[in-house]
């Protein structure tokens, strides 16, 4: 069940510049947590957001849950080569927890 | 802490083999297991949840008989996919969740491919 959408899918921009992934869905999250994955390996947590409206700040990352617990966001300022990778978003939904489809980022020199 | 141990990282199998994949909590107890499947650039798919003592929950499309879920310890999951074929040629990945907590943590997944 792809219950999460995330956008944009591919994303290449030069070190330096922002960018921001957006993760959305029609239904309401008991919680949401935002995955970083390399090839090969399984997803590392980022960070996890539970209350309506509530930022969490990682570095240069900023995670933002919404009002209604039905979609996020994850900011990068000053994007670095070393943040490119595989940005997945997951919800918890009834005690499980579906991904979205995945934003992948190259972050060139 | 929460650590997720998987093994093997990557096994190759013939055709109408079956392969076992083991899912170890190793500082915590994992009262809730989730076994997932990736496909090349795709994202997760969830297969099945299970619990600690309890029969999986498998999810939609997800044939019970052909993926084999065991969760008999508070600290071991194991997946076995049976009659292997081609076609379950994928990234297996496992995740653990201690009692209600917000977070589940991952192994390091198995690239199984049955030749």
């Amino acid at each position: 069940t792809q219950l999460l959408e995330q956008s944009p899918q591919f994303l290449s921009i030069q070190e330096g510049e922002n960018l921001t992934v957006y993760c959305n869905s029609s239904s309401v999250f008991s919680s949401l947590q935002w995955y970083r994955q390399e090839p090969g390996e399984g997803p590392v947590l980022l960070v996890t957001v539970v209350t309506g409206g509530e930022v969490k700040k990682l570095k240069r990352l900023t995670f933002q849950f919404g009002d209604a617990r039905k979609d996020s966001s994850l900011h990068i300022t000053a994007a670095q080569p070393g943040d490119t990778g595989l940005y997945l978003c997951a919800g918890e939904y009834f005690n499980k927890f579906y991904f979205g489809s995945g934003t992948k980022l190259n972050v060139k020199p | 802490g929460a650590v997720v141990s998987q093994h093997p990282s990557r096994v190759i199998c013939k055709s109408g083999t079956s392969v076992k994949i083991e899912c170890r909590s190793l500082d915590f107890q994992a009262t809730t297991m989730f076994w997932y499947r990736q496909f090349p650039k795709q994202s997760l798919m969830l297969m099945a949840t299970s619990n600690e003592g309890s029969k999986a929950t498998y999810e939609q499309g997800v044939e019970k008989d052909k993926f084999l879920i065991n969760h008999a310890s508070l600290t071991l999951s194991t997946l076995t996919v049976t009659s292997a074929h081609p076609e379950d040629s994928s990234f297996y990945i496992c995740s653990a969740r201690e009692g209600t907590l917000t977070e589940a943590f991952f192994g390091q997944g198995t690239r199984l491919t049955v030749v």
